[in-house]
């Protein structure tokens, strides 16, 4: 079946460190990829997509690259910032008769001052 | 930059009571959806809704569930009797066209409370 795969969180960094979060999928077809971020007591908001193999999607410093060979779309940013702190959402977006979203588990961020 | 807008944002209701809630997706998208995310879990698919049907739902979207577009601009979700694992945030959601590549926009959820 469909399925997205992040590593599980809390994952807790000191300012300006360099973040990673990991995203595998699982996909019949050619899904879209994307990347959402959920700040505390807000909604879902879309952080970056890509939508075919090697594209780089990229935002406010944060990119992730869609890499087919291994099936995945990590999640990087140079240096975090405390406002950074929310909860990372990773996506496919598939036509299967329909169309929908699937997401990971989520993974919560932690930026220390 | 246009958004997603959901009524209530925070809902107490008593098990057995019906809810709705409510919508208002982007203007010129035409394709709607609603998610859930259950306290600390994953978001989940529930309905897919194009030309004032359903056109996709999981096998959480039981009869107790029902959505509709009542005019040219809402889109509701409609729980008849809540159970207490009802209680989540329900996004809506939606999109310009269905095609690979295409974007959903979520609004910022309503949070659904059952006691």
């Amino acid at each position: 079946g469909n399925s997205v795969t992040q590593m599980e969180g809390p994952v807790t960094l000191s300012e300006e460190a360099f973040l990673t979060i990991n995203c595998t999928y699982t996909a019949t077809g050619y899904p879209s990829l994307f990347w959402y971020v959920q700040y505390p007591g807000e909604g879902l908001q879309l952080l970056l997509k890509a939508t075919k193999a090697d594209d780089k999607g990229s935002n406010k410093g944060f990119e992730a690259t869609y890499r087919k060979e291994t099936t995945s779309f990590h999640l990087e940013k140079g240096s975090v910032q405390v406002s950074d702190s929310a909860v990372y959402f990773c996506a496919l977006s598939l036509l299967t008769g329909g169309f929908k979203t699937i997401f990971g588990a989520g993974t919560r961020l932690f930026v220390k001052a | 930059e246009p958004e997603v807008t959901q009524t209530p944002s925070h809902q107490v209701t008593q098990m057995g009571q019906e809810v709705i809630l409510r919508c208002v997706p982007i203007s010129n998208h035409l394709y709607f959806y609603w998610y859930r995310q259950i306290l600390g879990q994953k978001v989940e698919f529930l309905v897919s809704f194009y030309n004032n049907e359903i056109s996709e739902k999981s096998e959480i979207f039981d009869d107790q569930f029902s959505v509709e577009r009542p005019d040219g601009s809402n889109f509701t979700l409609k729980i008849r009797s809540t159970k207490l694992e009802d209680s989540a945030m329900y996004f809506c959601a939606s999109s310009e066209e269905v095609a690979s590549g295409n974007t959903i926009y979520f609004g910022e959820g309503s949070w659904l409370t059952v006691v």
